[in-house]
């Protein structure tokens, strides 16, 4: 149980465009997502928590005009990169948490790399 | 501001060494303590979790954490590694009642056979 999918695995984008990436819960509802950036060799930086039906909170320094975000279901999250460009280019994974029993765990999917040409 | 550093970022060590990695937090209150694993290719994986009780958690794969509240510590343990415990580990810390994560760096562990 617990299985949290995105699409696509990996995108490659002209710089200019947009890239949306889907985030589901295959197995539970997710009242809250959220989106992290991975640069390489390091950590996960938080850039929004996502609830659905209401809107995206960003972390400061996310801007929230370019990294589109929507959470019009229990188990889907949309993260849009709008306009991108090559520093945008990096391992972009969501995660979820279970709506059920208060749960503070969160449930990660596997993740998609985007590169911007 | 709140934070959570891993001490070493590669851990080199042979199949049945002992292992410990190093986290502590900076954070007054309660708080709820993960550690995550990434192996290569793959997503991340909860490891184990602590949220209250015994302090000694015990998680997946003979991987086990103690939470020592005085020295804001969460140190993950395994007194036998293999190989196959070649990834990379990440530490999280949440305040009581937020759902947010606090990432450590990470560290990265590779397992010589």
């Amino acid at each position: 149980g617990a299985v949290v999918s995105q699409h696509p695995s990996w995108v490659i984008c002209k710089s200019g465009t947009s890239v949306k990436i889907e985030c589901r819960s295959l197995d539970f509802q997710a009242t809250t997502m959220f989106w992290y950036r991975q640069f390489p060799k390091q950590s996960l930086m938080l850039m929004a928590t996502s609830n659905e039906g209401s809107k995206a909170t960003y972390e400061q320094g996310v801007e929230k005009d370019k990294f589109l975000i929507n959470h019009a279901s229990l188990t889907l999250s949309t993260l849009t990169v709008t306009s991108a460009h090559p520093e945008d280019s990096s391992f972009y994974i969501c995660s979820a948490r279970d709506a059920a029993g208060g749960s503070y765990e969160q449930y990660f999917g596997p993740g998609t790399r985007l590169t911007v040409t | 501001a709140q934070s959570v550093s891993q001490h070493n970022h590669h851990v080199i060590l042979s199949e049945a060494a002992s292992l410990e990695l190093g986290c502590n937090y900076s954070y007054g209150g309660t708080v709820n303590l993960f550690w995550y694993v990434q192996y290569p290719g793959q997503h991340l994986q909860l490891l184990l979790k602590y949220f209250s009780g015994d302090p000694l958690v015990k998680g997946i794969k003979g991987f086990e954490a103690e939470f020592i509240k005085s020295k804001f510590s969460f140190n993950l343990r395994k007194p036998s590694v293999q190989w196959s415990d070649t990834a990379e580990y990440f530490c999280a810390v949440s305040p009581h009642r937020n759902y947010q994560l606090i990432w450590g760096a990470g560290t990265k562990l590779i397992i010589k056979p």
